[in-house]
């Protein structure tokens, strides 16, 4: 069975600043999809960005970038020039196939300080 | 843009009631899914459906049943509500080369 861990519950970062959310998780399989979403305290959950694990570039969408070791099973959220904006839960997430079901992390609660 | 529309933000509702909650999406997709969250536990699967009347069981599924009698639609089910069930409840549904689209949530109480 697949897993995902985030090990940082809560994390700060002062606005303008980089920070880097943590993501492990485990799986047997060599073809796998893994995400980040962001959930603001208006509770919708927004895609931030997609990884697909047979393409070894390193996904970016503007000030958000990953760093994916495959081998090492480390997914990785950095956000760079934080904005107010950015504080909400993040959670990382696996699915074995497009359209299908996600396995989360238990999330870490950023907050963005001014 | 894809909308997924869940029928409650909050619901209150007692021990032992039949509770219902509906999810619609308005963009054809064949695979929808409901998730419990909780704090500390992320996002767990409870159901998910590939196609009308079609429903595979996630990793939580106890107390719970759903419904697809339409594509658009995706009903959970608590046939008899118990208070650790009071949690968010998330909706979602998935398109051909779309990521999945969440609902806003059903944050719902059983006293």
């Amino acid at each position: 069975a697949q897993t995902v861990t985030q090990s940082q519950p809560e994390m700060s970062v002062q606005e303008a600043e980089t920070v880097t959310l943590s993501c492990t998780y485990d799986t047997s399989e060599n073809n796998y999809y893994l995400f980040w979403y962001k959930q603001p305290p208006s509770r919708q959950m927004i895609l931030v960005i997609r990884q697909e694990a047979y393409k070894q570039q390193n996904a970016t969408e503007n000030r958000f970038s990953v760093n994916f070791q495959k081998a090492a099973k480390s997914f990785s959220l950095k956000i760079s020039d934080s904005q107010l904006g950015d504080t909400a839960m993040y959670f990382c997430a696996f699915s074995l196939y497009q359209g299908g079901k996600l396995i989360f992390g238990q999330g870490t609660e950023l907050s963005v300080k001014p | 843009d894809v909308k997924v529309t869940q029928s409650s933000r909050y619901l209150v509702k007692r021990t032992g009631e039949k509770v219902f909650l509906e999810c619609v999406q308005d963009m054809d997709h064949e695979n929808m899914f409901w998730y419990r969250q909780d704090p500390g536990l992320g996002l767990r699967l409870i159901y998910f459906s590939y196609d009308v009347k079609m429903k595979e069981k996630g990793d939580i599924p106890e107390g719970y049943s759903v419904s697809r009698e339409k594509k658009e639609r995706f009903s959970l089910i608590l046939e008899s509500a118990s208070t650790n069930q009071t949690s968010m409840y998330l909706c979602a549904s998935w398109g051909v080369n779309q990521p999945q689209h969440f609902g806003d949530g059903t944050r719902l109480s059983i006293l």
